[in-house]
C-alpha cells in the first residue's frame, strides 16, 4: 500500500472551511484515496473516497491533484462537531472487503 | 436499527486470563474486521474475514484468535499469549469494497 503523510494537527475556526492535506507520492494507478474520521473514543466513520476525479458528498469534498500524488479533504463549513482525527488512506480495492491501513492521521480542532 | 454492536464497552481482566470480545452486525455484510488502537496511534488490523468459516491474519495477529461461524458474528479472543493486551478494540464490517462501518469499540484493561 502507498504510504500517506499528514500533518499531525490543524486548527480551524467554526464556520470556516477546513482543508486537510495528504501526500501519497508513491500511489499507483489502481489505488484509491479514502478518508475516514474518528471522534474521540468512537469508531472511525467513512467520509469519502476517490480515484482521480474530484468528489463531493454531503459531508465533504475531495480534491485529488492531476498527478495523484496528493489530495485535500475539504469540510466547507466546519462545526465544533467536526473536531476529530482525520485519516487519509490509500488502498487497492479488492473484490470483497478491503483492508485499510490507518496511520496516525491529523487531529483537527475546530475552535468557536 | 441496522449497525454493529460491540459489548461490553469496558472490560477488565487479570493477566493470564483469556477474554473474548463480542462483535455482531445486522447489516448483512460479508466482510468483518478487528482492529486494535493504542493511545495516540492509528488503527492496526488484527484479523479479517471475507466470508463465513474463513478468516485471515492481519498485521498483528499474534496472541489473538477469531472465529466466523455465522455471517453476523465475529468474536475476538485475546489470549494470555498477547503481551500487551490493554487497548481499544474496534470491530468493523463492509459490504462494498469502499466503506467500512465501525462499532463503538471495547476498551480492554488487563492488570
Amino acid at each position: 500500500d502507498a504510504k500517506t503523510t499528514q500533518p499531525p494537527s490543524m486548527d480551524c475556526a467554526e464556520g470556516r472551511a477546513a482543508n486537510l492535506p495528504c501526500n501519497h507520492s508513491t500511489i499507483s494507478g489502481n489505488e484509491y484515496v479514502y478518508w475516514y474520521r474518528q471522534i474521540h473514543s468512537q469508531g472511525p466513520q467513512y467520509i469519502i473516497h476517490g480515484l482521480k476525479n474530484n468528489e463531493t458528498n454531503e459531508m465533504a469534498s475531495l480534491i485529488i491533484t492531476e498527478d495523484r500524488k496528493s489530495s485535500t479533504l475539504i469540510l466547507p463549513h466546519a462545526t465544533l462537531r467536526d473536531t476529530a482525527v482525520y485519516y487519509c488512506i490509500v488502498r487497492v480495492v479488492e473484490t470483497s472487503g478491503s483492508r485499510l491501513t490507518f496511520g496516525e492521521g491529523t487531529q483537527l480542532t475546530v475552535n468557536p | 436499527d441496522g449497525g454493529i454492536t460491540q459489548s461490553p464497552k469496558y472490560l477488565f481482566r487479570k493477566e493470564g486470563q483469556n477474554v473474548t470480545l463480542s462483535c455482531e452486525q445486522n447489516l448483512n455484510h460479508d466482510a468483518m474486521y478487528w482492529y486494535r488502537q493504542d493511545p495516540g496511534q492509528g488503527l492496526r488490523l488484527i484479523y479479517y474475514s471475507q466470508i463465513v468459516n474463513d478468516f485471515q491474519k492481519g498485521d498483528i495477529a499474534e496472541g489473538y484468535s477469531v472465529s466466523r461461524e455465522k455471517k453476523e458474528s465475529f468474536p475476538l479472543t485475546v489470549t494470555s499469549a498477547q503481551k500487551n493486551p490493554t487497548a481499544f478494540y474496534l470491530c468493523a464490517s463492509s459490504l462494498t469494497s469502499y466503506e467500512q462501518y465501525f462499532g463503538p469499540g471495547t476498551r480492554l484493561t488487563v492488570t
